[in-house]
């Protein structure tokens, strides 16, 4: 079972921002990671560290992380970033996902 | 750039070994800056962590699998493998390798494999 919880899902209109967010004990120690991953595909990571975004991923995405709840901020969203996003953070309890949450862009 | 590519049997027979290998290529799986992961991910389910090993043959596992799992690494080959024993229908899942970096604050899954389908049925 996740340690980290997630709502299960969330819907923002094209264009418009969406917050999603994570929450659990270990986020009071540890940054939030954040993946994306389309039907059919592997996830791909979209946010590590404080709110730092690897090479590809568009600077619509940002993250940030308060006392044990983190966010992932899509700001204009597209209808690409129709996914689900798993967050993750280190944890000693066996397994470092959050349950994830299916985003639907309208 | 590092690209992670799992192969093995995509089917498997209640109770036999499900067994899974990784091969690196565009690095080295020796360099000491990552961990060698497999996370595993049921239809339509979350992600599930099984466990990461080390170049050096260090392992850590999931607690619920623990007891079924073993990791190893080929660094002549530069790859890494999974065996999970006693399998039954729950271990049928999409099973991915990643490489995982850690930071003290933090830590990631990057790249992944692609995944691979293993369905346990007689």
């Amino acid at each position: 079972s996740s340690e980290l919880t997630q709502d299960p899902a969330v819907s923002v209109a094209l264009g418009q921002t969406v917050r999603i967010t994570c929450q659990g004990d270990s986020l009071r120690s540890y940054y939030a990671t954040w993946y994306q991953q389309k039907p059919g595909q592997a996830p791909v990571l979209v946010i590590y560290g404080k709110n730092n975004r690897p090479s590809g991923i568009p600077d619509r995405f940002s993250g940030s992380n308060s006392g044990n709840t983190a966010s992932l901020t899509i700001t204009g969203a597209q209808a690409e970033d129709e996914a689900d996003y798993y967050c993750s953070s280190r944890d000693s309890s066996g397994n470092p996902f959050g349950s994830g949450t299916k985003v639907t862009v309208l | 750039q590092v690209q992670l590519q799992e192969s093995g049997p995509g089917l498997v027979k209640p109770s036999q070994t499900l067994s899974l290998t990784c091969t690196v290529s565009g690095g080295s799986i020796s360099s000491g800056a990552y961990y060698w992961t497999w996370i595993r991910q049921h239809p339509g389910k979350g992600l599930e962590w099984i466990g990461y090993i080390y170049y050096t043959g260090r392992t850590s596992y999931n607690p619920s699998l623990k007891s079924r799992v073993t990791m190893s690494v080929d660094t002549s080959k530069n790859n890494f493998s999974l065996k999970l024993n006693s399998v039954t229908a729950a271990d049928t899942a999409v099973y991915y390798c990643a490489r995982e970096e850690v930071l003290s604050r933090s830590h990631w899954f990057d790249p992944w494999g692609q995944g691979t389908l293993v369905t346990v049925s007689s």
